[in-house]
């Protein structure tokens, strides 16, 4: 799987859109994007995956760029409960076998009033 | 509600007392997993199971056992603690893999927060 490169921390203004960067510049055609964050000391929570085409859910859009060497997470209207840890993290698709999601150090948000 | 259990949540315990810490899920998933997560070295993986009676080792193996005997429990046994396995340990499970092979994001267990003195 691809190494990904993500910002120790960041913080972000209440009720503004948070965008989260993550670097794959090694990722194959065949690995998808996967987001997950961790409210300190929680279980991960899955948030949104894609393969090259922008994705949007509930909690999230997922921005990945054209050479899918990045992705931009964006929360749109960040709240206090949005403070976690989000993980980027890229999985080959077609394998049937261990679906290991390999965690980083991720980025802190920090959701500030 | 759809969701992975686990218990006990909080465990304080003594080196080379025999415990197992249990997770249960309820969403049919065929595949599941243990991971430990340590300051630092973020979450690694100890087992994983891909069915019934089918396990096998992750990264960090070593002083843990799995077992597997119905779909929806997957209980991880310390048979004889030491005090380097206190830790966060969470269980997750998910569907093996889409059509198209597109893989599954994994539900992740609250967690159990292990201390062995």
């Amino acid at each position: 799987d691809a190494k990904t490169t993500q910002p120790p921390s960041m913080d972000c203004a209440e009720g503004r859109a948070a965008n989260l960067p993550c670097n794959h510049s090694t990722i194959s055609g065949n690995e998808y994007v996967y987001w997950y964050r961790q409210i300190h000391s929680q279980g991960p929570q899955y948030i949104i995956h894609g393969l090259k085409n922008n994705e949007t859910n509930e909690m999230a859009s997922l921005i990945i760029t054209e050479d899918r060497k990045s992705s931009t997470l964006i929360l749109p209207h960040a709240t206090l409960r949005d403070t976690a840890v989000y993980y980027c993290i890229v999985r080959v698709r077609g394998v049937r076998g261990n679906n290991d999601m390999r965690f980083g150090a991720g980025t802190r948000l920090t959701v500030k009033p | 509600e759809a969701q992975v259990t686990q218990n006990p949540r909080y465990l304080i315990t003594v080196t080379g007392k025999k415990l197992t810490v249990t997770c249960s899920q309820n969403m049919n998933h065929e595949y599941m997993s243990w991971y430990r997560q340590d300051p630092g070295l973020g979450l690694r993986q100890i087992y994983y199971s891909m069915n019934v009676e089918v396990t096998d080792k992750g990264d960090v193996p070593e002083g843990y056992k799995v077992s597997r005997k119905e779909k929806r429990n997957f209980p991880l046994i310390l048979e004889s603690p030491s005090p380097n396995q206190t830790s966060l340990y969470f269980c997750a499970s998910s569907p093996p893999i889409r059509g198209g092979g597109e893989p599954y994001e994994q539900y992740f267990g609250p967690g159990t927060r292990l201390t062995v003195t």
